[in-house]
């Protein structure tokens, strides 16, 4: 099973709302990871969590917050979002926090509106 | 830096037609190569890999061979299907290096038309 689950699948949220995204996955990964994803452009890295602890933050705005309670689960915690902060939300996950040895696998992802 | 070069697209094909979309790279060390592909409303799903120089990846008839001497990765299919429709992404990853982080080129819109 090389399956991420995401939830929700979608989300609009005010920009005085807290909202949380979850993410697991069962395939005994250590490595997990937070992309963003506007429209018509590539994957960009936002926080990496090697063996639950965070091991890379790409300098992103304190509104996002991310938390690894286990190997398995993944939280993004939002709060006081922008409307430029409209995006999908990709979860990842590989074997290893090992830069270059792991395939990452990707879940379908939260389609998050910022109204 | 290390970076990653994808062919413009869209690219438009009939059913049943060769499919080549180019990628090369730029970088220091030794990188892994991938393949990913992502479908309308989806996530990105890894489509194929490489981890050495003359590796071939392949999965769905989709092949990519990891040229270290062009340093390409070109993504090939003999014949598309309108199931192929999507976005298609180049990636690297450095071997040994101090972030695991996919460095993706800018993507390839794929559309097949019957």
């Amino acid at each position: 099973d090389t399956e991420v689950t995401q939830t929700p699948k979608h989300l609009v949220m005010g920009m005085t709302n807290k909202k949380s995204l979850k993410c697991e996955q069962h395939m005994g990964h250590r490595a997990m990871y937070w992309y963003k994803q506007k429209a018509k452009k590539p994957p960009e890295l936002m926080f990496v969590y090697s063996y639950e602890k965070l091991s890379i933050n790409e300098s992103v705005p304190s509104r996002f917050s991310p938390e690894c309670p286990n190997s398995s689960l993944l939280n993004l915690h939002l709060h006081a979002l922008q409307p430029e902060d409209s995006a999908l939300y990709l979860c990842a996950s590989s074997q290893d926090g090992l830069a270059g040895l792991y395939e990452q696998y990707f879940g379908p992802g939260t389609r998050l509106t910022v109204t | 830096g290390d970076s990653v070069t994808q062919m413009e697209g869209p690219v438009t094909l009939s059913e049943e037609a060769f499919l080549t979309i180019n990628c090369t790279y730029t970088a220091t060390g030794y990188p892994s190569l991938f393949w990913y592909v992502q479908y309308p409303g989806e996530g990105l799903q890894l489509l194929l890999k490489a981890t050495k120089a003359d590796d071939k990846g392949s999965n769905k008839g989709f092949e990519a061979t990891y040229r270290k001497e062009t340093t390409s990765f070109h993504l090939e299919k003999g014949s598309v299907q309108v199931s192929d429709s999507a976005v298609y992404f180049c990636a690297l990853s450095m071997v040994g290096g101090a972030t695991n982080k996919l460095i993706f080129g800018t993507g390839t819109l794929l559309a097949v038309q019957p």
